[in-house]
């Protein structure tokens, strides 16, 4: 069974400019998050979509989006790059039905955003 | 690979000792607790939970004990092996969302 798939795994881009980052979740997850990753501040959550649709939104400015599609593959964007959006950006998926219980997100391996 | 934390506390143990990583955690309302381990160059990769209501629970090798009264979690790791070496994050979860609060992570490295 194929995991989390994360693309590209590496990205430079110039202050300015935007980004849009991609996430495979496992065969049948309908539950997606993001996450950045920086040495400063340490994994923190950007936004979990269900089934289409964004159910928490993490302390982030508009500049990040993010959406989900029906195959429940999912996209991030970053708009106008500032040098603090440098970081490793996860992905990670689990068959969370929105019920009660915990399930195992399974993480991508991330895709590392460069600003210059 | 990646730099996973340049500024974080780091445990040295010694091939075969057990190893306790600790987490101080903040809200109350959280309804699991959940320890990730993350090598270099990858994801996280979960480890072991335990629900809010539970103060202990043993997988392989590893035991997590919660204590509310004083809002601490930690991760014991028996017999710790080389393929242990990896930085150790403690997460909380809420409801039945999949929305993860990290700690800020335990570097744990094991000698020979």
């Amino acid at each position: 069974k194929a995991g989390v798939t994360q693309t590209p795994r590496y990205l430079i881009k110039t202050r300015g400019q935007q980004v849009t980052l991609s996430c495979s979740p496992i065969s049948g997850h309908r539950s997606v998050s993001w996450y950045q990753q920086t040495p400063g501040q340490g994994l923190q959550f950007l936004f979990e979509y269900f089934s289409e649709t964004q159910r928490n939104k993490g302390n982030f400015p508009g500049r990040f989006s993010g959406r989900q599609f029906s195959n429940s593959r999912s996209e991030m964007n970053v708009s106008t790059l500032e040098l603090g959006d440098s970081a490793l950006y996860l992905c990670a998926s689990s068959p969370q039905t929105g019920g009660i219980g915990n399930t195992e997100a399974f993480f991508g391996q991330g895709t590392r955003l460069t600003v210059v | 690979g990646e730099s996973v934390g340049l500024h974080l506390p780091t445990l040295s143990v010694q091939e075969g000792d057990n190893s306790i990583i600790n987490c101080a955690y903040s809200n109350s309302a959280s309804d699991y607790f959940i320890w990730y381990k993350q090598e270099s160059g990858k994801g996280p990769q979960f480890i072991i939970d335990i629900r809010s209501n539970m103060d202990k629970r043993q997988g392989q090798r590893v035991t997590v004990l919660l204590n509310k009264t004083v809002k601490h979690l930690s991760l014991q790791i028996a017999a710790t092996q080389p393929g242990d070496s990896a930085v150790y994050f403690c997460a909380e979860r809420f409801g039945d969302t999949d929305k993860l609060i990290f700690g800020t992570g335990t570097r744990l490295q094991v000698f020979p």
